[in-house]
């Protein structure tokens, strides 16, 4: 009931595009849903989150889909550039964030020119 | 704002010796921090929750005499590795939770144990 399951597993976008990753949880309690961005050898950096009071959250190019009924949650990031390749983790937490961080497996992003 | 440093960047010892990695929060106090590992191309494995003052909570399946954690002040952490053996290589990320209970995470700290 912790896991969070994440899809795909990698993905290929042509610069330009728009790159879609989707999450799903199980976990009831989860109400807090960040992504993050992480680039080789480097730690993650927080690139948006939603709480469940709303349906979508756009920063820039970057926008969180969040469905409560179905229990799952996307990211969309509009005309993809080579800068983006990276890979992308989608995560949840209880008690609007202040439990740990239950993490999905990864999508290993690559936006090609 | 909302800095995190780890030191060292990357370390290599040698089998059985024991290595510390500190995780600092640069711009805000952090009563809470955690510690990760990281396999290659895989995800964040929680190791442990350290809250400043008082002993850390370790997830099930990691050894606390193996992992020691420290979390002596409102903006340090440590994480030593004893006894480091060559499955103990990996990345190694700590993160701080700030005011606003985001999760700020460091840079990560490449151990190699040979």
């Amino acid at each position: 009931q912790q896991q969070v399951k994440q899809s795909p597993q990698s993905l290929i976008v042509q610069k330009g595009g728009i790159s879609i990753i989707n999450c799903a949880y199980e976990n009831t309690a989860f109400d807090y849903f960040p992504w993050y961005q992480q680039f080789p050898g480097k730690g993650p950096a927080l690139l948006i989150a939603i709480r469940p009071d709303v349906s979508e959250k756009k920063e820039g190019r970057f926008t969180i889909s969040f469905n409560k009924s179905a229990k799952q949650f996307s990211l969309h990031i509009m005309d993809s550039q080579p800068g983006d390749s990276a890979t992308y983790f989608c995560a949840a937490s209880g008690n609007f964030g202040n439990e740990k961080l239950t993490f999905g497996t990864g999508t290993r992003l690559t936006i090609i020119p | 704002g909302a800095v995190v440093s780890q030191h060292p960047s990357w370390v290599i010892c040698k089998s059985g010796t024991s290595v510390k990695i500190e995780c600092r929060s640069l711009d805000f106090q952090a009563t809470t921090m955690f510690w990760y590992r990281q396999f290659p191309k895989q995800s964040l494995m929680l190791m442990a929750t350290s809250n400043e003052g008082s002993k850390a909570t370790y997830e099930q399946g990691v050894e606390k005499d193996k992992f020691l954690i420290n979390h002596a002040s409102l903006t340090l952490s440590t994480l030593t590795v004893t006894s480091a053996h060559p499955e103990d290589s990996s990345f190694y990320i700590c993160s701080a939770r700030g005011a606003d209970d985001t999760q700020y995470f460091g840079p990560g700290t490449r151990l190699t144990v040979l």
